[in-house]
């Protein structure tokens, strides 16, 4: 099975802040890597599919980058919005797997 | 509007068994594959199974292998989870999710909004 690794497990960031989450694959996973944010006691929100590609409606302060087994997720101007946990998926091969999940806090 | 609306959650014993249903509409829904992935309270996301648009292929996660049976019926637009053998550690809320795009296996565009599976030991 590929691992997937995140860091950090908790960022503490204010208002306006550049946020950068990584995740590590243990095997290459070429570009099928995926980034999700999930607000408390809600459903997971596709955001980025294919490492880089913003899903439709996403604001563009959301960016993803990588490739191979090292990927990262970019809020350029964190907005209040985006105090939540966020996962990376790859779904280059069965078993899907998730990253542990990174949780954003206000500073 | 896609919807996915899941059914069937509720507490049962270790060792019983539960039928989970996902009601899915807004969409072709024989053109997508579907998954199930879980959540266990303050957790992080477990995908368990996932089915091609015409059941061809069956995937499941290690820690359900022979005990959990992921089905479909088209004609009905719904997902299944029939849980057999159910352990403690299989209590979570379980997500009906709908492929990114016809076709092709992930990522994960729509979910539904959980069901909940208890299990007492």
């Amino acid at each position: 099975d590929i691992q997937m690794t995140q860091s950090p497990s908790t960022l503490s960031a204010s208002v306006g802040d550049r946020v950068t989450i990584t995740c590590r694959a243990s095997q290459s996973i070429s570009s099928w890597l995926a980034w999700y944010q999930q607000q408390p006691g809600k459903a997971p929100n596709l955001l980025i599919y294919k490492v880089s590609g913003l899903e439709s409606g996403v604001p563009s302060r959301f960016s993803g980058s990588g490739s191979g087994t090292e990927f990262t997720l970019t809020i350029s101007s964190l907005q209040p919005d985006d105090f939540a946990t966020y996962y990376c998926q790859q779904y280059n091969s069965y078993p899907w797997t998730f990253g542990q999940g990174t949780k954003v806090e206000i500073k | 509007e896609v919807q996915l609306v899941e059914s069937g959650g509720g507490l049962v014993n270790s060792g019983g068994s539960l039928r989970l249903s996902c009601a899915a509409s807004g969409f072709t829904f024989n053109t997508y594959s579907m998954s199930w992935v879980r959540q266990a309270a303050g957790k992080g996301l477990e995908w368990v199974s996932s089915i091609t648009g015409s059941s061809t292929y069956i995937y499941y996660a290690e820690s359900v292998k022979g005990r959990f049976t992921i089905s479909r019926d088209n004609a009905k637009s719904s997902l299944y989870l029939q849980m057999n053998s159910l352990r403690a550690e299989d209590t979570a809320v379980y997500y009906c999710a709908r492929d990114f795009r016809g076709g092709s296996s992930g990522p994960i565009l729509y979910w539904g909004q959980g069901a909940l599976v208890t299990v007492s030991s």
